[in-house]
């Protein structure tokens, strides 16, 4: 079965700081990887994918994300956080082999950046 | 994501009453889905379609029922609402890798803005 964890409900970090979001995953077969973004009141915005090749994979906003096939990992990371990338972010994966291509999304990440 | 809409985008009803949710895109993707947002449960998939005469449900699908009407809309239906579906409703959009067949859907999905549901 495939499953998505975000094990932080909430992540604090200063303004200017590195940040990081985690996420690990469970398919069955080799995983497509997705990390979206939710501002208040709007909708789901993608970020970044993984698929294959290299195993950091850089998004929109300065974003980027490592995956770790071993730690069945794809944190998500970004080295000076703004107080406007404040929002709830998820983590979804779906598995490779599947012909259904949906996804499954983890239960999301408050991250609060402050001035 | 302006290219797929939902309507309403807020709307209070009463336990029993028969809401549709309506969503509709211009992006020219087979693949539509529904989902529900709830805190602290991320999002669960309702239901999904791959094209007008493929249906499929999801992991949450009691109590809804879903009308795809062309390769723009995808309607979702609560037959009798009950509270416990009071929630953040999205539709989203796919479309598979044109070169990789059946197995080539990896691109991502695209989200609407989401429809508030309270059902008192």
């Amino acid at each position: 079965a495939q499953s998505v964890a975000q094990p932080e409900d909430q992540v604090n970090v200063a303004e200017g700081n590195p940040l990081t979001v985690k996420c690990t995953y469970s398919v069955s077969g080799n995983p497509y990887l997705f990390w979206y973004v939710q501002y208040p009141n709007r909708g789901l915005q993608f970020l970044l994918k993984y698929i294959t090749g290299d195993n950091l994979v850089k998004g929109s906003y300065g974003f980027e994300a490592e995956f770790n096939k071993s730690q069945t990992s794809f944190h998500l990371k970004k080295p000076s956080a703004l107080v406007s990338d404040s929002a709830l972010y998820f983590c979804a994966v779906r598995d490779r082999g599947s012909t259904l291509g949906r996804l499954y999304f983890g239960r999301g990440t408050q991250l609060t950046v402050w001035p | 994501d302006a290219d797929v809409t939902q309507t309403p985008r807020n709307r209070i009803t009463k336990t029993g009453k028969r809401i549709m949710l309506e969503c509709s895109q211009t992006k020219g993707h087979d693949r539509m889905y529904w989902y529900r947002q709830d805190p602290g449960l991320g999002l669960r998939l309702i239901y999904y379609s791959f094209d007008v005469k493929d249906i499929n449900k999801g992991e949450i699908s009691d109590g809804y029922s879903v009308s795809r009407q062309a390769q723009a809309k995808f309607s979702l239906s609560l037959e009798s609402a009950i509270p416990n579906q009071t929630a953040l409703y999205f539709c989203a959009t796919s479309d598979p890798n044109p070169g990789q067949g059946a197995l080539g859907s990896y691109n991502e999905q695209f989200f609407g803005p989401g429809t508030r549901l309270t059902v008192l």
